[in-house]
């Protein structure tokens, strides 16, 4: 069985410009969690999208968004970068809800805003 | 709001030695998780526990649902060990909640 899977791995962008990120899950699992890590703030949750509806959000500004298809795979935005957003950003997938299961995690997406 | 403390931050260690770390969380839970990160990023689930003990091959890790503790213990630990080791819980106890993360303990195994 495949594994997650992260669109682009590494990614280089300019402040102000907008991005978006892809995620596919495990064939079969509903739920999928993005999360942000950076150096100074480790990994901090983002969201949480399950059955194409967000049922988590973290304490993140409305520049982050995300949605997810209902094959599952989901897609996160984050719109007018700033430097402070450079970060891996990482997706994870499970069964059903994510605090339940175990999660499965993806290689993560290297963004570095310029 | 669950705040959550992981220690030691850094631990160096040889080749064979018993290796443990600490979680503390501040808000009773439904359940803990350990996460193992290498380097380069890649993020593995090691275990979910809401009580008691699990093993899986030479880790085990345990939880103290009333003192809000939880040990990941390593047993004759290997070089290939060396990693980030993070523990994770829901951020107001509940299940279907968002995560807060431990700063994680960077291990490194000499051989």
């Amino acid at each position: 069985k495949a594994g997650v899977t992260q669109t682009p791995r590494y990614l280089i962008k300019t402040r102000g410009q907008q991005v978006t990120l892809s995620c596919s899950p495990i064939s079969g699992h509903r739920s999928v969690s993005w999360y942000q890590q950076t150096p100074g703030q480790g990994l901090q949750f983002l969201f949480e999208y399950f059955s194409e509806t967000q049922r988590n959000k973290g304490n993140f500004p409305g520049r982050f968004s995300g949605r997810q298809f209902s094959n599952s795979r989901s897609e996160m935005n984050v719109s007018t970068l700033e430097l402070g957003d450079s970060a891996l950003y990482l997706c994870a997938s499970s069964l059903r809800v994510r605090s339940y299961n175990e999660q499965f995690f993806g290689p993560g997406t290297r963004l570095t805003v310029l | 709001k669950n705040e959550v403390e992981q220690s030691p931050q850094n631990l160096t260690a040889q080749e064979g030695e018993f290796i443990t770390i600490n979680c503390s969380y501040s808000v009773g839970i439904s359940a803990l998780h350990w996460l193992q990160q290498h380097p380069g990023g890649g993020i593995v689930s090691l275990f979910m526990l809401s009580s008691g003990k699990k093993k899986h091959g030479r880790l085990i890790a345990t939880i103290n649902i009333q003192e809000k503790h939880s040990s990941l213990h390593i047993t004759a630990s290997h070089p290939r060990d060396s990693a980030v080791y993070i523990c994770a819980v829901p951020h107001s106890g509940g299940g279907a909640d968002g995560l807060t993360f431990g700063k994680g303990t960077h291990l490194i195994i000499q051989p």
